[in-house]
């Protein structure tokens, strides 16, 4: 029972242009949500949270929409550069205390030049 | 701040037998997590510690171990090796002295069982 999804596994996008990840989740009960960018060979590098108190959450580039009653989020990529191309991640927490992650499959974006 | 660090990087072992992977926190942090990334499955939780103590754990099965000592340090540990036990091993660190849920992965273990 996949709890967190991404149901695109690819996404390709050219440069300058908006990426939009999406990812949906089915346990009511995850109340923090985080967005992760992992290139190969690495660790999955952190980008951007959001609580569910919020639904929305702006760093940079990076904005992160939280719809609650849809138990959906979005990763916005505005303007997307060469650089962002790789896997991203969503990731959620419904421990209280963010010490247990629940991934999604990963979505792969390929930023053209 | 030096971030998560992983020994070894590379792994390669034959069926059953066993393996320790190491981890080093992020100086500060004191719960670590770890995380099993294979094709199939994804990235899945395998436990995670704290002062010294395991406070979760995930869906896998007792051949999964691990322990952190007092320096924050962690180790994990699988006994009897299966084929399908070959994966990236990945550790990640939280201060959990903020209320800021983010945890920070280090580089991973690649572990091949043959």
């Amino acid at each position: 029972d996949q709890q967190v999804k991404q149901n695109s596994p690819s996404l390709s996008v050219q440069e300058g242009r908006i990426s939009i990840l999406n990812c949906d989740y089915t346990n009511s009960m995850f109340d923090y949500f985080l967005w992760y960018k992992k290139y190969p060979a690495e660790g999955p590098t952190f980008l951007i949270s959001i609580s569910s108190i919020k639904d929305k959450n702006e760093d940079g580039r990076f904005t992160v929409f939280l719809n609650k009653s849809a138990k959906h989020l979005s990763l916005h990529i505005v303007p997307s550069q060469p650089g962002d191309s790789a896997v991203y991640f969503c990731a959620a927490s419904g421990d209280n205390a963010g010490n247990m992650l629940t991934f999604g499959g990963g979505t792969r974006l390929m930023v053209k030049p | 701040k030096a971030g998560v660090t992983q020994t070894p990087r590379y792994l390669i072992k034959t069926r059953g037998q066993q393996v320790t992977l190491s981890c080093s926190p992020i100086s500060g942090h004191r719960s670590v997590s770890w995380y099993q990334q294979t094709p199939g499955q994804g990235l899945q939780f395998l436990f995670e510690y704290f002062s010294e103590t395991q406070r979760n754990k995930g869906n896998f099965p007792g051949r999964f171990s691990g322990r952190q000592f007092s320096n924050s340090r962690s180790e994990m540990n699988v006994s009897t090796l299966e084929l399908g036990d070959s994966a990236l091993y990945l550790c990640a660190s939280r201060n959990t002295g903020t209320a800021s849920y983010e945890q920070y992965f280090g580089p991973g273990t690649r572990l091949t069982v043959t």
